[in-house]
């Protein structure tokens, strides 16, 4: 079937723009991930969403990041005011939750670049 | 809480040789333990889990990987390399169990082959 797939690939922006991007996960897939790949940082965890759960936050950097899921499926990922800092790869993962191991999906990434 | 240690930011082996790429995790609970691929330009695959199960766990690729508890390691080897194998290789733990899952990489290594 369909793998996690991330929309646009690439983005770029002027500093100060808000951007917004798309993760549409696995159908059937309850949990979705966000992380940021980026030179200095390496993979970070950024968000989980769970269910009807309230999400985890826990990994977002700043609050110009915030993040939504809209029916259990589609998430968008906002950046407000964007920085230079905040270039790198933006990657989206779904799972399907079960008793033991998740193994999380990845999509291709959207590439954003903050000029 | 856990961490994931991948010693060696570039390995370079010539085709046809061993490749073993090296990860050391810290957990106070039994880890759940994962090594991802990850092509130019393209998302996360997953090669390998260990979950607890056998300690060897044999992956696609012709990859496996070592869960040493004494060592606290899990490295990742491959007897021959092929050129396809050149591609940036993470090292993660999970935070389960009883949380949400999200993964925690190493900073990657790069596996270079030469002809």
């Amino acid at each position: 079937g369909a793998g996690v797939s991330q929309s646009p690939s690439n983005k770029v922006t002027e500093k100060g723009k808000d951007v917004e991007l798309r993760c549409d996960p696995i159908s059937g897939h309850t949990a979705l991930y966000w992380y940021r790949q980026s030179l200095g940082q390496g993979l970070e965890f950024l968000i989980y969403f769970q269910g009807n759960s309230a999400p985890d936050k826990s990994g977002l950097p700043s609050d110009r990041f915030s993040a939504e899921r809209t029916g259990g499926s589609v998430s968008t990922l906002t950046i407000q005011r964007t920085q230079q800092e905040d270039s790198a790869v933006y990657l989206c993962a779904s799972s399907l939750v079960r008793t033991g191991v998740e193994t999380q999906y990845f999509g291709p990434g959207t590439r954003l670049l903050v000029l | 809480a856990q961490s994931v240690t991948q010693l060696g930011s570039h390995v370079s082996v010539s085709e046809g040789a061993l490749v073993l790429l090296r990860c050391n995790y810290s957990s106070s609970v039994p880890p759940y333990l994962f090594w991802y691929v990850q092509y130019p330009n393209q998302g996360l695959q997953l090669l390998l889990k260990y979950t607890s199960a056998a300690t060897l766990v044999k992956g696609i690729n012709g990859f496996e990987a070592e869960f040493k508890k004494s060592e606290t390691s899990f490295h990742l080897t491959k007897p021959s390399a092929h050129m396809s194998d050149a591609a940036e290789y993470f090292c993660a733990v999970s935070d389960q169990p009883g949380n949400t899952g999200k993964l925690i990489f190493g900073q990657g290594t790069t596996l270079q082959v030469k002809p």
